[in-house]
Order: C-alpha cells, then sequence, then structure tokens
C-alpha cells in the first residue's frame, strides 16, 4: 500500500524553464511533507518541507505547494538549471514522529 | 570530518553470508534509520532507533538486524545475505530535540550485491 505516490517516474524540462514535480498521498495524518533531492552515487539530501498549516513555502528557485483537500502537493523549480538534474523524493510524516514514507522518486532532467 | 559516514562503500557478497553495513554519526543525534533504495519503490524504512538500546521495525524488516550499543552508531546486519538484498542501502539520522528543521540527514550509501 503506497502512501505516498508519484506518478511520474521521469521528466524533461528545457532549461530556464519551470519543473513542476507532483506528489499524492492517502493518509490523512500526514501533516508535515518534504523534498529531498538525490544525484547519483550520493545520499538524498534536504530540499524544502512544508507543514499541514501552510499552502505553500518558498525558498530561493524552489516553492513547494500543498492541497491538503486533494491530498496533493508540487514541487516548483523556476528557472530550472542543468544542476537541478537528479532524482526527486517527495516524503511525509506525522508531526513529532521521526519517520518519513517516501514515495518512488521522480527523475528529472534538464536539457540545455 | 563531521557528519554521517557508511561503510563500506560497495559490497559483493554471496547468498547464505552475513553481511554487516555500518553506520556513523557524529552529530550525537538520537534517530538513526536504514532505508534501502530499489528501483519503483524509492526509499523504504527497514529498522529505526530512537536512542541507544531502543530500536524498532520498519516498513521491510524481515531478514535484517540492527543494534544500538552506542548513540553514534547503527550497524545493520543481514544474516543470511539473500538476491532479494541486492539494493542500496542508506543511513539517516535526525535530532527531534534540535528546535530547528524537521528533517533527516542521510549517508552516502552502500550498494550491496548479493551473489
Amino acid at each position: 500500500d503506497q502512501q505516498v505516490k508519484q506518478n511520474s517516474p521521469s521528466l524533461s524540462v528545457q532549461e530556464g524553464r519551470i519543473s513542476i514535480l507532483n506528489c499524492d498521498y492517502t493518509n490523512s495524518m500526514f501533516d508535515y511533507f518534504l523534498w529531498y533531492k538525490k544525484y547519483p552515487a550520493e545520499g538524498p539530501t534536504f530540499l524544502i518541507s512544508i507543514s499541514s498549516i501552510k499552502d505553500k513555502n518558498e525558498d530561493g528557485r524552489f516553492t513547494v505547494f500543498l492541497n491538503k483537500s486533494a491530498k496533493h502537493l508540487s514541487l516548483h523549480i523556476v528557472p530550472s538549471q542543468p544542476g537541478d538534474s537528479a532524482v526527486y523524493f517527495c516524503a511525509a510524516k506525522h508531526f513529532g514522529n521521526e519517520k518519513l514514507t517516501f514515495g518512488t522518486g521522480t527523475r528529472l532532467t534538464i536539457i540545455p | 570530518d563531521a557528519g554521517i559516514t557508511q561503510s563500506p562503500r560497495y559490497k559483493i557478497t554471496e547468498t547464505g553470508r552475513q553481511v554487516t553495513l555500518m553506520c556513523h554519526q557524529t552529530w550525537s543525534h538520537s534517530y538513526m534509520f536504514w532505508y534501502r533504495q530499489d528501483l519503483g519503490h524509492g526509499l523504504r524504512l527497514i529498522y529505526y532507533s530512537a536512542a541507544a538500546d531502543i530500536t524498532d521495525k520498519g516498513e521491510v524488516p524481515d531478514g535484517y538486524v540492527v543494534s544500538r550499543s552506542k548513540t553514534e552508531n547503527f550497524p545493520l546486519t543481514l544474516e543470511s545475505a539473500t538476491r532479494s538484498q541486492t539494493s542500496v542501502y542508506f543511513c539517516a539520522s535526525s535530532d527531534p530535540t534540535s528546535g530547528g528543521l524537521e528533517t533527516q540527514y542521510f549517508g552516502p550509501g552502500t550498494r550491496l550485491l548479493v551473489l
């Protein structure tokens, strides 16, 4: 039972354009969401997070949007750069519970 | 050098052998985790530990054993390796009392091949 789903295994975007990565979840108890970025042969690194009391969080070129009624979140990268090419994992947790549930990942390729 | 390290980075073993993957963190984080990454499954939690001598099962614990005698170390043992345990293994740590960002910090991973 996949509680966190990333339905697009891969995405290609032209450099300078917007990249939008999507994530859906089924567990209504989740109230904190994170995005991780992973380069080959490295561990995932934290990118941005959002709690359920917000619907948007920005950090530079990265913005995460949360739609609680749809149980959907998205990561926007604007403008996309070649260094953004990586696998992006969405993750969710209950606030106060340290365990994370991860999605299957989306491989983003930025085309120069 | 501070951070979270894993050893070995690469390991080839045979079916039936015992293998131990090591994880060490220098932050004194209370929580530590072991994940495996497989194509089509993302990252799945194997075991986690809230503190020294406290461990608990994750999503896919069968065939694995953990221990945590010291806060900084969290070894993962495959008691009798099977081909289905071929994977990339990641260790992570977190500190819920930090008062800051709620996130986990990951090691560089161990790529394990079971022949």
